[in-house]
């Protein structure tokens, strides 16, 4: 079966500072994608990052950066120098078989980003 | 890019009615569609696979003679919860895969569900 866990319910910091949201995935796949995506209050999902899982390589976005480790089985996400903007849900999500696209998401980690 | 509406964003209805969602996407095609449900402040669930010209999958625990699901065109999926009660109240979220590109999803902007 195909899990994401992300243990942080919420997280609140301080703007400026940087904040690491993790999740830890379960799956018995050799092939699959990992996402992560940010809801605003508004509702709507935006797409942050796919990622699959052949390709470690550590990615680097603006303020954003995604640690992925397959030994760990974890996809983190890092934002630096957060911004009150930055305040939402993140869900990280697993899509289990290429084509498929059904995607399984984690609990989300609402963060607050305070002035 | 690619852009999947949702029609209606909100809508409250009387227990027992039915309500119908529309999924669509604007400037592609997609042979696949996906219906999730969120519940306050929790994830969202996948409810079933809308494929078009074939019935719907749903995933366990979710009634198909509830939620009806119909995919009749490459740009249209509709779900329509039948007999609705207050525990139906939910944010329903639809995506659509870009044909020939499977790996892109695109996400609707959700329908708000209350059940009165």
């Amino acid at each position: 079966a195909q899990k994401v866990t992300q243990a942080q319910t919420e997280i609140s910091v301080v703007e400026k500072e940087d904040v690491t949201l993790d999740c830890v995935y379960e799956t018995r796949d050799t092939t699959y994608y990992l996402f992560w995506y940010k809801q605003p209050p508004s509702g709507e999902l935006v797409f942050l990052i796919r990622r699959n899982s052949f390709d470690e390589q550590n990615e680097i976005s603006g303020r954003y950066s995604w640690n992925f480790q397959k030994s760990t089985s974890s996809f983190n996400f890092t934002i630096t120098a957060s911004q009150v903007v930055d305040s939402a849900v993140y869900f990280c999500a697993l899509s289990h078989r290429q084509g498929a696209q059904k995607l399984v998401f984690g609990q989300g980690t609402r963060l607050t980003i305070n002035p | 890019g690619a852009v999947v509406s949702q029609h209606p964003s909100r809508v409250i209805c009387k227990s027992g009615t039915s309500v119908k969602i529309e999924c669509r996407s604007l400037d592609f095609q997609a042979t696949t569609m996906f219906w999730y449900r969120q519940f306050p402040k929790q994830s969202l669930m996948l409810m079933a696979t809308s494929n078009e010209g074939s019935k719907a999958t749903y995933e366990q625990g979710v009634e198909k003679d509830k939620f009806l699901i119909n995919h009749a065109s490459l740009t249209l999926s509709t779900l329509t919860v039948t007999s609705a009660h207050p525990e139906d109240s939910s944010f329903y979220i639809c995506s659509a895969v870009k044909q020939g590109a499977s790996y892109e999803q695109y996400f609707g902007p959700g329908t708000r569900l209350t059940v009165t």
